[in-house]
């Protein structure tokens, strides 16, 4: 089983609508937690952190469930620029384990 | 904010060369860097921890005579793939943590990527 499991789509959706992503993580030990975005053929960058009170930073809001290892991804009003993959990362000690990214197409 | 360079972007090599990654942190001291490498379509692996002044360490299943790793500043890591063969080519990212309170606890800053294409 991996580590880090996330639904790897493509999510085809239109401007302007809501979508959201899942991750289930393994490792209960798992500390830390963060959503990157990753153009094709660039480097992953953060796009936030994952707390268990959920966070909101603009359009987007992140969730973490401990007792479920479940992590998501809410994206409000889509843009095009939101086109990208999503991968869903926990550190186990100091390494950052990957998921495989969730692919997101927005479409006007 | 913190910026990780590599240096070639991509490079394509006959098989049977070897080639040398460099990963720059520019404007902050890195005691630790990370290599790691995504097929397509699929997930960063990580490959080796890299720690300044000491040997790196390597992941399950990397070979750590064929991918060298130096750390020989806190502001430079190298990896060198030797004997290279198409198997070989994929995207390796480094990534850099700051090794004061330059970031946010684990966070690491990535590189931009070299594309490996071994022919």
């Amino acid at each position: 089983r991996k580590e880090v499991e996330q639904d790897p789509g493509p999510f085809n959706v239109p401007e302007g609508a809501t979508v959201a992503f899942n991750c289930t993580y393994s490792n209960s030990a798992s500390q830390s937690f963060f959503w990157y975005r990753q153009d094709c053929r660039k480097e992953p960058k953060l796009l936030m952190s994952v707390y268990s009170s959920g966070n909101e930073d603009g359009r987007f809001t992140a969730q973490l469930n401990r007792a479920s290892q479940y992590i998501s991804l809410l994206i409000r009003d889509s843009k095009l620029s939101d086109s990208a993959t999503y991968l869903c990362v926990v550190t186990n000690t100091d390494k950052l384990i990957f998921g495989t990214g969730t692919r997101l197409q927005v479409f006007p | 904010g913190a910026v990780v360079s590599q240096h070639p972007s991509w490079v394509i090599c006959k098989s049977g060369t070897s080639v040398k990654i460099e990963c720059r942190s520019l404007d902050f001291q890195a005691t630790t860097m990370f290599w790691y490498r995504q097929f397509p379509k699929q997930s960063l692996m990580l490959m080796a921890t890299s720690n300044e002044g000491s040997k790196a360490t390597y992941e399950q299943g990397v070979e750590k005579d064929k991918f060298l790793i130096n750390h020989a500043s806190l502001t430079l890591s190298t990896l060198t793939v030797t004997s290279a063969h198409p198997e070989d080519s994929s995207f390796y990212i480094c990534s850099a943590r700051p090794g004061t309170s330059g970031g946010a606890g684990n966070e690491q800053f990535f590189g931009p990527g070299t594309r490996l294409t071994v022919l």
